[in-house]
């Protein structure tokens, strides 16, 4: 059980574009998710904390605009990255808790290369 | 104050060796500790976690030890196998659901 999908996980897309990446939290319902960014041989960084059926909480140094957040229902999170630059390509992993008594389950990242 | 501090950066250890990691916050209010092991294009995976009411922690190969004065833990990694070459990341959060702040990876390679 708990298990937490990604969709993609690897895409490439050109400067300018935007990309969506899906976290759905396959098992069970995910109260509260939260999207990490790791570059490579880096350790992971919160970027937000998105709750189901409320505004995203972005961390500080988070642009808001940029890294669009929809926690639409309580198993799909999306995170839209718009207006993608080469900058933007890293390694990007949501995780999803059921409630407040369990612990984070991560999902298996999504690889974007800008080009 | 956020901040959790790890090291090594990175480990070789030799097959059946003991392997030891060091994490260190500031943040007295943490109260959740995890450790997570990650390979290459993966996502982390929970290894073993602590509460600071509890000095140590043992599951199979893996041992959280938990100094509260000291504010440390280190993670343990007794009969250390290939298959345990990876990145190892510590954590710690206010609560078991909360934010995690993670330290900056310790990355092992054991060898056979």
């Amino acid at each position: 059980g708990a298990v937490v999908s990604q969709h993609p996980s690897w895409v490439i897309c050109k400067s300018g574009t935007s990309v969506k990446i899906e976290c759905r939290s396959l098992d069970f319902q995910a109260t509260t998710m939260f999207w990490y960014r790791q570059f490579p041989k880096q350790s992971l960084m919160l970027m937000a904390t998105s709750n189901e059926g409320s505004k995203a909480t972005y961390e500080q140094g988070v642009e808001k605009d940029k890294f669009l957040i929809n926690h639409a229902s309580l198993t799909l999170s999306t995170l839209t990255v718009t207006s993608a630059h080469p900058e933007d390509s890293s390694f990007y992993i949501c995780s999803a808790i059921r409630d407040r008594g369990h612990e984070q389950y991560f999902g298996p990242g999504t690889r974007l290369t800008v080009t | 104050q956020q901040q959790v501090k790890q090291s090594p950066q990175s480990l070789i250890v030799q097959k059946g060796g003991i392997s030891i990691i060091n994490c260190a916050y500031e943040n007295t209010a943490f109260d959740y500790f995890p450790w997570y092991q990650q390979f290459p294009g993966k996502g982390p995976a929970l290894l073993i976690a602590i509460r600071p009411d509890v000095s140590e922690k043992k599951e199979g190969r893996f041992t959280i030890s938990f100094n509260k004065s000291a504010k440390q833990f280190s993670l343990h990694i007794m009969d250390s196998q290939p298959g345990d070459s990876a990145t190892y990341f510590c954590a710690a959060s206010m609560s078991i659901a909360g934010k995690l702040i993670f330290g900056q990876g310790t990355t092992l390679q054991v060898k056979p």
